[in-house]
Order: structure tokens, then C-alpha cells, then sequence
């Protein structure tokens, strides 16, 4: 069975820039959830996702923004580019339901370097 | 709010030597605990969970963790450790009483087994 797929594993960007992140999850996870890790913050939080519907939030600015589509693939934006937003953006799926107790299978991740 | 703690940010052993690496949590009810480990420029990986049961728990690569309601802590040990256990620990913690399903991670403990 594959894994959680993201794309890009690297990325460069400009202050002021966007950028969006794919996710694809392990097939028949529905859940999807976004973490950000720094060196600074560790891991924190973005959002989750299930069956299209944001279900959870964590406490970052309106800049960072995510979708579901009806295949579980997911992406996360963050518009206006920030110094800070430099970091490890990790995707992770889930298997919810009966069967789920809730541990994150996680993909590579995608790193991001904002100049 | 839930928590956890690792208060530890560097453990170091030798090869061969039995490791601890310490968690402890604070949530309201009971939880569902998760280690995972972290390879340099990788995604997580999972590594054992608690969700109910015996409160010793057996995981991936020889790893067990020890759950203890009463001092709320879920340290994860190996009797016999390996130079390539050497990686960064995060202990999580999720919710069971409340809608909340995203994990709350620990800061990390890096591993360094010596040869």
C-alpha cells in the first residue's frame, strides 16, 4: 500500500509570494491533517480535514488555508509569504471510524525556504 | 488544554545499553499516546501507541513504552540499543472526550547511541 505522497519536497520562495501544498493520503484515509515544523515551534498544528470539512483548526493566521477534495487528496496554501513561514510542512492521514484510534501516518514532507 | 512534556532534549547511551526516553502528558480523560521517530529530512514514522489495555506496549524496531495513569507518563524504552536507533523521539498525545482529533506533540528528544 502506498504512503502519504506530498509534492513538492522542496520549494524556494520569495517574501510576499504563495504557495500550495499537495497531499495525497494512504488509500481509504479520509482524514487529513497538516502539521508545520520548526526548529523554533516544533510541531504545531495547521488543520485537519475529513470528507471535504475542515474539522479542526490550530492557531495560525488567515494566511494559511487548506482544502479537501472528494478523492481525500489534499492541499494547503499560504498566501503573503513571511521570514517565518520557512519550515518543514508535514501532511498526515489517518483512518477514522470504527477501525481508527487515531495515529498519523505521515508523508516526507514538503520543505519550504522563504527569501 | 492538552500537553506533553519531554523533558529531556538529548539522551545519550551506548550501543548495546538498555534506553529511556521520557514523556509526560496532561489531558482531560483518557488518552491516546503515540511515539514516533524522525529521521534527518524525513517525514514522522510511527512507532507504538497506548489507546487502552495492558499498560506496557510493544512497538516497531523493539521499541515498548510504559503507560502510568498515575504519574500521567509514557516513557519509551529498548532493552538494547542500536547505533541506528540514533533519531529525533516525539511523544503525542490525542484527546478521547472531546471532538479535538489532532495530536499534541512533545518538543522531541534526539537519540544519540554511541558505538
Amino acid at each position: 500500500k502506498a504512503g502519504v505522497t506530498q509534492t513538492p519536497r522542496y520549494l524556494i520562495k520569495t517574501r510576499g509570494q504563495q504557495v500550495t501544498l499537495s497531499c495525497s493520503p494512504i488509500s481509504g484515509h479520509r482524514s487529513v491533517s497538516w502539521y508545520q515544523q520548526t526548529p523554533g515551534q516544533g510541531l504545531q498544528f495547521l488543520f485537519e480535514y475529513f470528507s471535504e470539512t475542515q474539522r479542526n483548526k490550530g492557531n495560525f493566521p488567515g494566511r494559511f488555508s487548506g482544502r479537501q477534495f472528494s478523492n481525500s487528496r489534499s492541499e494547503m496554501n499560504v498566501s503573503t509569504l513571511e521570514l517565518g513561514d520557512s519550515a518543514l510542512y508535514l501532511c498526515a492521514s489517518s483512518l477514522e471510524g470504527a477501525g481508527g484510534t487515531g495515529e498519523l501516518f505521515f508523508g516526507e514532507g514538503s520543505r519550504l525556504t522563504v527569501l | 488544554a492538552q500537553s506533553v512534556a519531554q523533558p529531556e532534549d538529548q539522551v545519550n547511551v551506548a550501543e548495546g545499553n538498555p534506553l529511556t526516553v521520557k514523556c509526560t502528558y496532561s489531558v482531560s480523560g483518557n488518552p491516546y499516546l503515540f511515539w514516533y521517530v524522525q529521521y534527518p529530512n524525513r517525514g514522522l514514522q510511527f512507532l507504538l501507541k497506548y489507546i487502552t489495555g495492558d499498560n506496557l506496549v510493544k512497538g516497531s524496531y523493539g521499541f515498548e513504552a510504559e503507560f502510568n495513569k498515575s504519574q500521567t507518563s509514557f516513557h519509551l524504552k529498548k532493552p538494547s540499543a542500536l547505533v541506528s536507533d540514533s533519531a529525533l523521539y516525539f511523544c503525542a498525545v490525542r484527546e478521547t472526550e472531546t471532538g479535538r482529533r489532532a495530536l499534541t506533540f512533545g518538543s522531541g528528544t534526539r537519540l544519540q547511541v554511541q558505538p
